[in-house]
């Protein structure tokens, strides 16, 4: 079936550095990719999203760039902040199908100050 | 998103019992969804609903039921055929297909 694998699943990055989070896809029909960020027993909350016919997206210090002959896409966070520690999951939908979506496993982002 | 309301919070389940999660929302969503979430995977899908009476099963669908009567309400059943019910489970809902989903605060699901 299709999956989304999604890299690390740990990531501890110094406050003001920046963090990259990087996700691959299997579905070459996959045309919407949402990132959502977590905290600690919350909902999940979208932060940025991406559809297929756009390469990069940005929301002040936040990003995403999409490669679709690579079939993956990375979130950017720069100068990072203690508040930016969670889980984040990106998703992808699934070609046929405009509702469902393929969640990858998650990377919880560790701030260090 | 204050939108979406789940209840109850914490939710306790006997053995051959079946347990409804409640799941509204005032955003006059068309569309619902249900994910069960377990520690450090992502979401899987349960079941959605993209217009009133009218469901698909998702991934894992099996021990679960649903019902959409309303627009605004999309409850959850978790039946006594679903032997492994401990996780979080969320409602979400969007506009439309392919659109931001909202989510609800969660109820967190134990056996007794």
């Amino acid at each position: 079936g299709e999956n989304v694998e999604q890299h690390p699943s740990t990531l501890s990055v110094q406050e003001g550095d920046s963090a990259v989070i990087k996700c691959t896809y299997s579905d070459s029909a996959s045309n919407y990719f949402p990132w959502y960020k977590q905290e600690l027993g919350k909902r999940p909350q979208l932060i940025i999203d991406i559809r297929s016919n756009v390469g990069e997206k940005k929301d002040q210090r936040i990003a995403v760039t999409l490669n679709k002959t690579a079939k993956h896409f990375s979130l950017h966070i720069t100068e990072t902040q203690p508040e930016d520690s969670a889980v984040y999951f990106c998703a992808a939908s699934i070609g046929d199908s405009n509702y469902q979506l393929i969640w990858g496993a998650g990377t919880k982002l560790i701030i260090k100050p | 998103d204050g939108g979406i309301t789940q209840s109850p919070k914490y939710l306790f389940r006997k053995e051959g019992q079946n347990v409804t999660l409640s799941c509204e929302q005032n955003l006059n969503h068309d569309a619902m969804y249900w994910y069960r979430q377990d520690p450090g995977q992502g979401l899987r899908l349960i079941y959605y609903s993209q217009i009133v009476n009218d469901f698909q099963k998702g991934d894992i669908a099996e021990g679960y039921s649903v019902s959409r009567e309303k627009k605004e309400s999309f409850p959850l059943t978790v039946t006594s055929a679903q032997k492994n019910p401990t996780a979080f489970y969320l409602c979400a809902s969007s506009k439309q297909g392919n659109q931001p989903q909202h989510f609800g605060d969660g109820t967190r699901l134990s056996i007794l």
